[in-house]
Protein backbone atom coordinates (compact mmCIF):
# COMPACT_ATOMS: atom_id res chain seq x y z
CA UNK A 1 0.00 0.00 0.00
CA UNK A 2 1.16 3.82 -0.47
CA UNK A 3 2.02 5.57 2.58
CA UNK A 4 3.92 8.67 3.24
CA UNK A 5 5.85 8.68 6.44
CA UNK A 6 6.95 12.94 7.68
CA UNK A 7 9.03 11.73 10.95
CA UNK A 8 9.41 15.04 12.21
CA UNK A 9 6.02 16.41 13.90
CA UNK A 10 7.57 19.34 14.35
CA UNK A 11 11.12 21.74 14.05
CA UNK A 12 12.13 25.10 15.03
CA UNK A 13 15.04 26.44 13.41
CA UNK A 14 16.77 29.58 13.91
CA UNK A 15 15.85 32.72 11.15
CA UNK A 16 18.70 31.98 8.53
CA UNK A 17 19.79 29.11 9.33
CA UNK A 18 19.15 26.10 6.76
CA UNK A 19 15.86 23.27 6.77
CA UNK A 20 15.49 20.12 6.08
CA UNK A 21 12.34 18.34 6.26
CA UNK A 22 12.49 14.52 5.46
CA UNK A 23 10.07 12.80 3.91
CA UNK A 24 9.96 8.68 3.29
CA UNK A 25 7.32 7.13 0.92
CA UNK A 26 6.27 3.53 0.14
CA UNK A 27 5.51 2.63 -3.16
CA UNK A 28 6.15 0.07 -5.55
CA UNK A 29 6.54 2.16 -8.89
CA UNK A 30 8.03 5.68 -9.33
CA UNK A 31 5.50 7.95 -7.22
CA UNK A 32 4.80 11.49 -8.28
CA UNK A 33 5.76 13.45 -5.09
CA UNK A 34 4.92 17.10 -3.76
CA UNK A 35 5.53 19.40 -1.26
CA UNK A 36 2.87 21.59 -0.45
CA UNK A 37 2.86 24.27 2.51
CA UNK A 38 -0.21 25.75 4.56
CA UNK A 39 0.10 28.70 6.58
CA UNK A 40 -2.72 29.39 9.66
CA UNK A 41 -5.93 29.50 8.41
CA UNK A 42 -4.91 28.66 4.69
CA UNK A 43 -5.36 26.23 1.97
CA UNK A 44 -2.64 24.22 0.53
CA UNK A 45 -0.47 25.52 -1.97
CA UNK A 46 2.13 23.74 -4.09
CA UNK A 47 5.62 24.15 -3.32
CA UNK A 48 6.83 21.96 -5.68
CA UNK A 49 7.02 18.19 -7.51
CA UNK A 50 8.65 15.59 -8.67
CA UNK A 51 7.45 13.56 -11.56
CA UNK A 52 10.45 12.21 -13.73
CA UNK A 53 14.23 13.50 -14.75
CA UNK A 54 16.40 15.35 -12.62
CA UNK A 55 16.36 14.37 -8.82
CA UNK A 56 17.08 17.58 -7.63
CA UNK A 57 13.91 19.86 -8.02
CA UNK A 58 13.23 23.60 -7.61
CA UNK A 59 10.41 24.94 -5.82
CA UNK A 60 9.14 28.03 -4.95
CA UNK A 61 9.77 30.75 -2.46
CA UNK A 62 13.16 28.84 -2.49
CA UNK A 63 12.99 25.50 -1.81
CA UNK A 64 14.77 22.69 -3.20
CA UNK A 65 13.54 18.79 -2.57
CA UNK A 66 15.39 15.43 -3.62
CA UNK A 67 14.52 12.65 -4.61
CA UNK A 68 16.81 9.71 -3.76
CA UNK A 69 15.31 6.31 -4.96
CA UNK A 70 17.51 3.94 -2.91
CA UNK A 71 16.29 5.96 0.20
CA UNK A 72 12.62 6.04 -0.70
CA UNK A 73 13.00 9.97 0.49
CA UNK A 74 11.98 13.09 -0.94
CA UNK A 75 13.42 15.34 1.57
CA UNK A 76 12.56 19.29 1.37
CA UNK A 77 15.63 21.78 1.89
CA UNK A 78 16.03 25.53 2.06
CA UNK A 79 19.53 27.28 2.91
CA UNK A 80 18.42 30.08 4.81
CA UNK A 81 14.93 30.08 6.33
CA UNK A 82 12.97 33.33 6.90
CA UNK A 83 10.09 34.01 9.26
CA UNK A 84 7.56 33.92 6.85
CA UNK A 85 8.33 30.19 6.26
CA UNK A 86 6.82 29.21 9.51
CA UNK A 87 4.30 27.01 8.68
CA UNK A 88 2.73 23.47 8.12
CA UNK A 89 4.29 21.17 5.55
CA UNK A 90 3.06 17.90 4.03
CA UNK A 91 4.44 15.54 1.91
CA UNK A 92 2.48 13.73 -0.79
CA UNK A 93 2.78 10.62 -3.12
CA UNK A 94 0.73 10.33 -6.33
CA UNK A 95 0.34 7.03 -8.38
CA UNK A 96 -0.12 7.54 -12.40
CA UNK A 97 -3.10 5.58 -12.14
CA UNK A 98 -6.56 6.79 -13.03
CA UNK A 99 -9.14 7.64 -10.30
CA UNK A 100 -6.35 7.64 -7.50
CA UNK A 101 -5.59 10.76 -5.12
CA UNK A 102 -2.38 12.28 -3.53
CA UNK A 103 -1.84 10.54 -0.42
CA UNK A 104 -0.37 13.06 2.35
CA UNK A 105 1.75 12.84 5.54
CA UNK A 106 0.40 13.69 8.47
CA UNK A 107 2.87 17.32 8.26
CA UNK A 108 5.69 18.68 9.86
CA UNK A 109 5.07 22.55 11.82
CA UNK A 110 8.40 24.24 11.30
CA UNK A 111 8.50 27.14 14.01
CA UNK A 112 10.97 30.12 13.48
CA UNK A 113 13.09 31.35 15.98
CA UNK A 114 14.92 34.75 15.94
CA UNK B 1 -6.07 35.44 -8.92
CA UNK B 2 -7.90 32.72 -6.89
CA UNK B 3 -8.35 30.08 -9.21
CA UNK B 4 -9.92 27.70 -6.71
CA UNK B 5 -12.58 29.68 -4.53
CA UNK B 6 -14.47 28.47 -1.54
CA UNK B 7 -17.55 29.95 0.00
CA UNK B 8 -17.31 30.93 2.46
CA UNK B 9 -14.96 31.35 4.56
CA UNK B 10 -16.06 30.72 8.04
CA UNK B 11 -19.46 28.89 8.91
CA UNK B 12 -21.47 28.09 11.64
CA UNK B 13 -24.41 26.72 12.43
CA UNK B 14 -26.51 24.38 14.95
CA UNK B 15 -26.18 21.29 16.06
CA UNK B 16 -27.98 18.80 13.35
CA UNK B 17 -28.51 21.82 11.30
CA UNK B 18 -28.43 21.45 7.09
CA UNK B 19 -25.38 22.88 5.59
CA UNK B 20 -23.94 23.29 2.41
CA UNK B 21 -20.57 24.69 1.36
CA UNK B 22 -19.78 25.26 -2.21
CA UNK B 23 -16.43 25.78 -4.43
CA UNK B 24 -16.07 27.24 -7.92
CA UNK B 25 -12.67 26.96 -9.99
CA UNK B 26 -11.72 29.25 -12.88
CA UNK B 27 -8.99 26.14 -14.62
CA UNK B 28 -11.31 23.93 -16.10
CA UNK B 29 -10.10 20.81 -14.46
CA UNK B 30 -11.59 17.76 -14.35
CA UNK B 31 -11.30 16.36 -11.02
CA UNK B 32 -12.28 17.99 -8.06
CA UNK B 33 -11.99 17.02 -4.65
CA UNK B 34 -12.80 17.50 -1.12
CA UNK B 35 -11.22 17.08 1.70
CA UNK B 36 -12.19 17.41 5.64
CA UNK B 37 -9.15 18.74 7.99
CA UNK B 38 -8.66 18.85 11.79
CA UNK B 39 -6.43 20.92 13.78
CA UNK B 40 -3.04 19.80 13.68
CA UNK B 41 -4.19 16.56 11.23
CA UNK B 42 -2.82 15.86 7.77
CA UNK B 43 -6.41 16.28 5.38
CA UNK B 44 -8.84 13.49 4.67
CA UNK B 45 -10.11 12.74 1.64
CA UNK B 46 -13.90 12.53 1.36
CA UNK B 47 -14.98 12.01 -2.34
CA UNK B 48 -13.39 13.13 -5.77
CA UNK B 49 -15.19 13.70 -9.00
CA UNK B 50 -14.09 13.05 -12.60
CA UNK B 51 -16.15 15.21 -14.42
CA UNK B 52 -19.71 13.90 -13.20
CA UNK B 53 -18.31 10.50 -12.30
CA UNK B 54 -18.46 10.37 -8.38
CA UNK B 55 -16.02 8.55 -6.16
CA UNK B 56 -16.86 8.22 -2.10
CA UNK B 57 -13.91 7.33 0.08
CA UNK B 58 -15.17 4.37 1.77
CA UNK B 59 -15.09 6.16 5.46
CA UNK B 60 -16.87 8.82 4.60
CA UNK B 61 -19.55 9.24 7.20
CA UNK B 62 -22.87 8.84 5.52
CA UNK B 63 -23.94 12.25 6.67
CA UNK B 64 -22.02 13.82 3.96
CA UNK B 65 -22.97 13.72 0.69
CA UNK B 66 -21.83 16.08 -2.52
CA UNK B 67 -23.08 17.72 -5.84
CA UNK B 68 -21.18 18.54 -8.84
CA UNK B 69 -23.69 20.38 -11.13
CA UNK B 70 -21.02 21.47 -13.90
CA UNK B 71 -17.31 21.55 -14.52
CA UNK B 72 -17.45 24.80 -12.18
CA UNK B 73 -18.97 23.84 -9.12
CA UNK B 74 -19.15 21.53 -6.16
CA UNK B 75 -21.06 21.49 -3.03
CA UNK B 76 -20.23 19.58 0.22
CA UNK B 77 -23.50 18.69 1.84
CA UNK B 78 -23.87 17.88 5.57
CA UNK B 79 -27.14 16.74 6.69
CA UNK B 80 -26.91 16.57 10.52
CA UNK B 81 -23.58 17.90 11.99
CA UNK B 82 -22.48 16.53 14.83
CA UNK B 83 -19.77 18.16 17.03
CA UNK B 84 -17.13 16.19 15.47
CA UNK B 85 -17.54 18.07 12.32
CA UNK B 86 -16.40 20.96 13.19
CA UNK B 87 -13.24 21.51 11.10
CA UNK B 88 -11.58 23.05 8.17
CA UNK B 89 -12.97 21.54 4.88
CA UNK B 90 -10.53 22.13 1.90
CA UNK B 91 -11.43 21.79 -1.92
CA UNK B 92 -9.11 21.01 -4.61
CA UNK B 93 -8.84 20.63 -8.22
CA UNK B 94 -6.81 18.86 -10.84
CA UNK B 95 -6.35 18.81 -14.37
CA UNK B 96 -6.31 14.49 -14.25
CA UNK B 97 -5.80 11.58 -11.78
CA UNK B 98 -2.59 10.23 -12.12
CA UNK B 99 -0.74 12.29 -9.26
CA UNK B 100 -1.32 15.73 -11.11
CA UNK B 101 -0.59 18.40 -8.60
CA UNK B 102 -3.84 19.54 -6.78
CA UNK B 103 -4.68 22.93 -6.62
CA UNK B 104 -6.46 23.96 -3.30
CA UNK B 105 -8.75 26.63 -2.54
CA UNK B 106 -8.42 28.38 1.19
CA UNK B 107 -11.05 26.50 3.08
CA UNK B 108 -14.33 27.02 4.74
CA UNK B 109 -14.13 26.53 8.59
CA UNK B 110 -16.85 25.21 9.85
CA UNK B 111 -18.10 25.37 13.51
CA UNK B 112 -20.96 23.38 14.99
CA UNK B 113 -23.22 25.30 18.10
Amino acid sequence: AQSVTQPDIHITVSEGASLELRCNYSYGATPYLFWYVQSPGQGLQLLLKYFSGDTLVQGIKGFEAEFKRSQSSFNLRKPSVHWSDAAEYFCAVGANQAGTALIFGKGTTLSVSS
Amino acid sequence: DAMVIQNPRYQVTQFGKPVTLSCSQTLNHNVMYWYQQKSSQAPKLLFHYYDKDFNNEADTPDNFQSRRPNTSFCFLDIRSPGLGDAAMYLCATSREYGGQPQHFGDGTRLSIL
